[in-house]
């Protein structure tokens, strides 16, 4: 399978508790995002890496998250101190932009669905 | 106000009907344009691009009213498999980052 993967697929945990999430983008992909999404409404833009460099964080990042993508291939999102609210689908894409391009498909992978208890 | 607003429906058509989804974009200064499918708990697929000039793609077409910032998209002859959440999408700025609508829900009736 040549496509975006994230790991896990479903994660349960009790409030307070970390949690860390992992996405293996399309091979040679250089830019990686994640995006949130709850019932009922659409994914929001959390934040997004051109290689190795995080470029965007959205406000909705709160101090509590932090992403990585060390090597510019895989990323981890990681929520220390879960709360209820954080409940979500978390979903990556990964995308191959040319330097003079500003779009170009991003292919998103299964997600990880969070329950915070 | 929200980004994209889309109506969430749902929508509930039977099989062979013509239906049309809209959505409205609030920022004049954006350049690209989608719609994306979502099927029940899975991930977002591309569906087609909007342009000024109308794109179709077989029972699909997408319009893109730059003046009055609306965005449409029309489903001929419906199909059972056409039952799904359809996402109207905005990219913003030079990050390439998508801005999604709520996600109109169609459900197509034998």
């Amino acid at each position: 399978d040549t496509g975006v993967s994230q790991n896990p697929r479903h994660k349960i945990t009790k409030r307070g508790q970390n949690v860390t999430f992992r996405c293996d983008p399309i091979s040679e992909h250089n830019r990686l995002y994640w995006y949130r999404q709850t019932l009922g409404q659409g994914p929001e833009f959390l934040t997004y890496f051109q290689n190795e460099a995080q470029l965007e964080k959205s406000r909705l990042l709160s101090d509590r998250f932090s992403a990585e993508r060390p090597k510019g291939s895989f990323s981890t999102l990681e929520i220390q101190r879960t709360e209820q609210g954080d409940s979500a689908m978390y979903l990556c894409a990964s995308s191959f932009n040319p330097r003079d391009s500003t779009f170009n498909e991003q292919f998103f992978g299964p997600g990880t669905r969070l329950t915070v208890l | 106000r929200k980004e994209v607003e889309q109506d969430p429906g749902p929508f509930n058509v039977p099989e062979g009907a013509t239906v049309a989804f809209n959505c409205t974009y609030s920022n004049s200064a954006s350049q690209s344009f989608f719609w994306y499918r979502q099927d029940c708990r899975k991930e977002p697929k591309l569906l087609m691009s909007v342009y000024s000039s109308g794109n179709e793609d077989g029972r699909f077409t997408a319009q893109l009213n730059r003046a009055s910032q609306y965005i449409s998209l029309l489903i001929r002859d419906s199909k059972l498999s056409d039952s799904a959440t359809y996402l109207c999408v905005v990219v913003s700025g030079n990050t390439g980052k998508l801005i999604f609508g709520q996600g109109t829900t169609l459900q197509v009736k034998p």
